[in-house]
């Protein structure tokens, strides 16, 4: 099993660029997770998907967003990036959203807006 | 509102004593679960160990244990034996059981001397 998988690991952006970072997970998890985390700082909740077709919003949702189309597929995407946005970006998912389910974490994307 | 605090921003260990690092938390939910991840300079995430509000006894995997203290609010990581691979980023996090959601400390950078 590859677990969670995060595409492209690295990625260099202009501003007012737009990508799409794409998590997938083998583990038939139906919670999935983006977050961030900036430097000196713990992990921020973007979005999560409590199944496929269904998306909410994290602490931190603001230009950014998601889609959930396969079970096992997580999109997230940035329309127009921001240097406010680097960041690293990591991908996680969970087989139920409450008790001692562990989220499981990719290996993190690093994205650099200039 | 959820909320995780980690007091010390880096700590050092010698090579085969115990640390412990330091995690209070604040909540409104009756329920909830307290997690405890490793980040390498690697960077993945690595799940530790969980602890339920309403587990009698403490968790403990392997060389790692929580001090699980209700009254008190917090739940401290303790490291007994330690390596020079435990160097690493420690973060608490918590998640209350009205939400899915997985709310992260700012973290421990953990140094073990030889």
């Amino acid at each position: 099993n590859a677990g969670v998988t995060q595409t492209p690991k690295f990625r260099v952006l202009k501003t007012g660029q737009s990508m799409t970072l794409l998590c997938a997970q083998d583990m038939n998890h139906e919670y999935m997770y983006w977050y961030r985390q900036d430097p000196g700082m713990g992990l921020r909740l973007i979005h999560y998907s409590v199944g496929e077709g269904t998306t909410a919003k994290g602490e931190v949702p603001d230009g950014y967003n998601v889609s959930r189309l396969k079970k096992q597929n997580f999109l997230l995407g940035l329309e127009s990036a921001a240097p406010s946005q680097t960041s690293v970006y990591f991908c996680a998912s969970s087989y139920s959203g409450q008790g001692e389910a562990e989220q499981y974490f990719g290996p993190g994307t690093r994205l650099t807006v200039t | 509102a959820q909320k995780i605090t980690q007091t010390q921003p880096g700590m050092f260990v010698q090579e085969k004593e115990a640390v412990t690092l330091d995690c209070t938390y604040d909540t409104s939910d009756p329920s909830y679960g307290l997690f405890w991840y490793k980040q390498p300079s690697s960077g993945e995430m690595i799940f530790l160990i969980y602890q339920g509000s309403y587990d009698q006894q403490n968790a403990t995997e392997g060389r790692y244990s929580l001090n699980f203290q209700k009254a008190r609010k917090s739940a401290n990581l303790v490291i007994s034996a330690s390596q020079l691979g435990d160097s690493a980023m420690y973060f608490c996090a918590m998640r209350g059981d009205s939400s899915y959601k997985l709310i992260f400390g700012s973290g421990t950078r953990l140094l073990v001397r030889p």
